[in-house]
């Protein structure tokens, strides 16, 4: 969707190495959420933020932190990439708390090697 | 905790054959119910969404969901699928204690023959 973009969209890199994946959203939405996808597992949530500087954990945030300086911008990092983080990664923003419904970005698709 | 099981991982059917899959989810309050779409390399986008008032719900494309509150369901159904809805198909659960969190199935990945 135009009001919300991920990148990189593709990344391969090595173990131990840090990574940064954005989102960038044009929307003025307060919340946005960050999950990974992986086969069987549906999504799962990683962070989440509902508004700038203000940010929580979801179920699977071991090995991430996320940072909010702007509203418009929700930054991803895995501070020591691992094999088990190689996954699809969806940013997801929403108006009202998610009441209506996430718009989801594209999506980056991550290859830790 | 709570939780949202979809039944069917993976389903397979004919065009014009009719769709339904299956959600069942575990919150004793109010939910807001939604179902979820993933086509073929592309990101999810939603069909429909359950909040209050009538429970058979309709959405995009031809698609519907009953939300049955006794058996703590929420089923999507088409009468007639096309190939074009080959996709995967998430269903997914919004609480009142969630701060806007979902929770979501594992989903289900449909695919439809010629």
């Amino acid at each position: 969707d135009a009001g919300i973009t991920q990148s990189p969209r593709h990344k391969v890199t090595e173990t131990g190495t840090p990574v940064t994946l954005r989102c960038h959203q044009t929307e003025n939405h307060r919340y946005m959420y960050w999950y990974r996808q992986d086969p069987g597992h549906g999504l799962r949530l990683i962070h989440y933020s509902y508004g700038v500087k203000d940010t929580d954990k979801g179920e699977v945030s071991d090995g991430y932190s996320v940072s909010r300086s702007k509203t418009e911008d929700f930054l991803l990092t895995l501070e020591s990439a691992t094999s088990s983080q190689t996954s699809v990664y969806f940013c997801a923003i929403s108006f009202q708390g998610g009441d209506y419904g996430y718009t989801f970005g594209s999506g980056t698709r991550l290859t830790v090697v | 905790a709570q939780s949202v099981s979809q039944h069917n991982h993976h389903v397979i059917l004919s065009e014009a054959a009719s769709l339904e899959l299956g959600c069942n989810y575990s919150y004793g309050g109010t939910v807001n119910l939604f179902w979820y779409v993933q086509y073929p390399g592309q990101h999810l986008q939603l069909l429909l969404k359950y909040f209050s008032g009538d429970p058979l719900v309709k959405g995009i494309k031809g698609f519907e969901a009953e939300f049955i509150k006794s058996k703590f369901s929420f089923n999507l159904r088409k009468p007639s699928v096309q190939w074009s809805d080959t996709a995967e198909y998430f269903c997914a659960v919004l609480t009142t204690d969630s701060w806007g969190k979902f929770q979501f199935g594992a989903g289900t990945q449909v695919v439809v023959t010629p």
